[in-house]
């Protein structure tokens, strides 16, 4: 089945820099990749997603780019401020069953 | 528009036990999804469920876990029996079908003692 691998788990820049969070799938067949962000004691919220028909997109201070060759995916923050202090999750779907990714804490230092 | 309702949020049982979670999709929704957080972890897949239906099981223990959607009511994932290592966060995802994002509840969080 799939696999998602994520990096880094942990990730600290200043407000105002750039974050950068790093995936990886395995099954060539998955055609969705959402981002969600988790703040503590909430569930999951989407934030941005990306389907395998686009290199990439983007909304406001977020973006998110695909390789389907080489399986990657990333998210990119830009213009970081303190309400981007979170845990950020990949996810590859294929079938409708979603896979996450174990999480990345961001943490913004001020 | 109410989002995905969780209930209780906060489950306390203690070991042997029976755990009952509740879920209410987003209005409209028919895919209800459950997923699994331990501390520091990730979200693992349980379960899919449609109406009636359940799709993929794939990722809920062969024993003790069990799901359901009816046709009238709530989605129920109820464990059994439960052991200390069942501890974790639950959460419910809904989708209105296939390629849709997913909506999350809040989850519920079982403490097994």
């Amino acid at each position: 089945g799939e696999n998602v691998e994520q990096h880094p788990s942990t990730l600290s820049v200043q407000e105002g820099d750039s974050a950068v969070i790093k995936c990886t799938y395995s099954d060539s067949a998955s055609n969705y990749f959402p981002w969600y962000k988790q703040e503590l004691g909430k569930g999951p919220q989407l934030i941005i997603d990306i389907r395998s028909n686009v290199g990439e997109k983007k909304d406001q201070r977020i973006a998110v780019t695909l390789n389907k060759t080489a399986k990657h995916f990333s998210l990119h923050i830009t213009e970081t401020q303190p309400e981007d202090s979170a845990v950020y999750f990949c996810a590859a779907s294929k079938d409708d069953k979603i896979i996450f990714g174990k999480g990345t804490r961001l943490h913004i230092l001020p | 528009n109410a989002g995905v309702m969780q209930n209780p949020r906060h489950l306390v049982r203690r070991r042997g036990q029976e755990a009952r979670l509740r879920c209410s999709p987003m209005k409209g929704h028919s895919h209800v999804y459950w997923y699994r957080q331990l501390p520091e972890e990730g979200l693992k897949f349980m379960v899919y469920l449609q109406k009636e239906n359940i799709i993929d099981e794939s990722g809920m223990p062969k024993e003790r876990f069990s799901a359901e959607f009816p046709k009238e009511g709530p989605s129920i994932l109820r464990i059994q029996q439960v052991v200390r290592g069942d501890s974790a966060a639950y959460f419910c995802a809904s989708s209105p079908g296939q390629g849709s994002p997913l909506h999350f509840g809040n989850g519920t969080r079982l403490t097994v003692t």
